[in-house]
């Protein structure tokens, strides 16, 4: 049982790059979350999705894009990354009810 | 809307000193509430929770009560020890969005647990 897995851990983008980042969990949890870790900012929702086939945005979904074709995966996509997308991501999941999130241990993303 | 304020740090302690971080929260109806820690380059972890009023979280020598009358949930140890030293998040979920689990955030505070 490996939780939720992020990959990679560590990147850097040009400006005007576009990747993804991974995100898998094997508990087969259905509410999956994505959120980026700023100094001083604690932890902002970029998208969330409460089961397969099924997104919607967080508080700063602008430059990402989210798909969940799969209860298993929820990867995130930086369109044309830009500096200000330098951040800490984090992926969560958790099963339905009054539970806790699981979190991956995050991908450090750096745009220059 | 809604949202957590957190005291801001960072918190340093000599071991086995009492901890205190004060949490306070904004938001409509009864959300439930969370502590997470983050340690060192790591993703956040659990620590304790509390789903309605007057509920007492506690895990690993931690506890936090749900004050809906002060709108609180500080966190509290009686003696901390130096493994204790990391990030403390609290959250919150609102009532009504279960279907949606999001969790809203404070800034986070850093502990530093001195020998």
């Amino acid at each position: 049982n490996a939780g939720v897995t992020q990959t990679p851990k560590f990147q850097v983008l040009k400006t005007g790059q576009s990747m993804t980042l991974q995100c898998a969990q094997d508990m087969n949890h259905e509410y999956m979350s994505w959120y980026r870790q700023d100094p001083g900012m604690g932890l902002r929702l970029i998208h969330y999705s409460v089961g397969a086939g099924i997104t919607d945005q967080g508080e700063v979904p602008n430059g990402y894009n989210v798909s969940r074709s799969t209860t298993e995966d929820f990867p995130l996509r930086l369109l044309s990354a830009a500096p200000s997308q330098t951040s800490v991501y984090f992926c969560a999941s958790r099963v339905s009810g009054d539970h806790g999130y699981t979190f991956g241990s995050g991908t450090r993303l750096t745009v220059v | 809307g809604n949202s957590v304020t957190q005291m801001e740090g960072p918190v340093t302690l000599s071991e086995e000193a009492f901890l205190t971080i004060n949490c306070t929260y904004t938001a409509t109806g009864y959300p439930s509430l969370f502590w997470y820690v983050q340690y060192p380059g790591e993703g956040l972890q659990l620590l304790l929770k509390a789903t309605k009023a007057d509920d007492k979280g506690s895990n690993k020598g931690f506890e936090a009560t749900y004050r809906k009358e002060t709108t609180s949930f500080h966190l509290e140890k009686g003696s901390v020890q130096v493994s204790d030293s990391a990030v403390y998040f609290c959250a919150l979920r609102r009532s009504g969005s279960s279907n949606t689990g999001k969790l809203i955030f404070g800034q986070g505070t850093t502990l530093q647990v001195k020998p």
